[in-house]
């Protein structure tokens, strides 16, 4: 497909099972990007991946929160031991590369998490 | 501490008139400023960008301003359509680091 695609579009999961999000980004793309937009709020940064770089990870709120990015494409979020404030709508991004940066991401249509 | 500020969290305009969506942001760094639009369950779609060297950046019905000294950008719409309804977000990044993002103006165009 042409733009970047996130599996599934909905989950709902009970609290302290393990949950997997995945995204294909745009072919081509060398960067990658994970956000989370909780209800009424903007979207928060979680971790970025920039070509063979180590990924920045500053934003994952805790320690049950990883991510992978296999052969510089696809990307799994994994976020262990859910709590109900990990629902939220999660959003992957990429973007070409560009050495000044001034190249604009291009979002997924997320996935929709609830944990109850 | 939020480094890029949307104050106004809704605006209401008048189809036809002029929507002016404001965003300010604290770090001097930031050298590329986006806006992305978002509809419900979907995601955000980047709208248009200017980069820290310019002062104005404008494509059709949309410009975007910058002031770099007063670390203040703006998104004009004009004119307004029922169809650009949505949330409204500013983002800014330095270099290669990610964007960051303010919390989003949902606006409504009223016909």
């Amino acid at each position: 497909g042409a733009g970047v695609s996130q599996s599934p579009s909905n989950k709902v999961t009970e609290k302290g099972k393990d949950v997997e999000l995945r995204c294909d980004p745009i072919s081509g793309h060398t960067a990658l990007y994970w956000y989370r937009q909780s209800l009424g709020q903007g979207l928060e940064f979680l971790i970025y991946f920039q070509g063979n770089s180590a990924p920045d990870k500053s934003g994952l709120p805790s320690d049950r929160f990883s991510a992978e990015r296999t052969g510089g494409s696809v990307s799994t979020l994994t976020i262990q031991r859910t709590q109900q404030e990990d629902s939220a709508v999660y959003l992957c991004a990429s973007s070409p590369p560009g050495g000044s940066g001034n190249t604009e991401a291009f979002f997924g249509q997320g996935t929709r998490l609830t944990v109850v | 501490d939020q480094q890029v500020k949307q104050n106004s969290p809704s605006l209401s305009v008048q189809e036809g008139r002029i929507s002016i969506l404001n965003c300010d942001y604290t770090n001097s760094m930031f050298d590329y400023f986006l806006w992305y639009k978002k509809y419900p369950a979907e995601g955000p779609t980047f709208l248009i960008s200017i980069s820290s060297i310019k002062d104005k950046n404008e494509d059709g019905r949309f410009t975007v301003f910058l002031n770099k000294s007063a670390k203040h950008l703006s998104l004009h719409i004009v004119p307004s359509q029922p169809g650009d309804s949505a949330v409204y977000f500013c983002a800014a990044r330095s270099g290669n680091t990610p964007l960051v993002f303010g919390k989003g103006t949902r606006l409504s165009v009223i016909a």
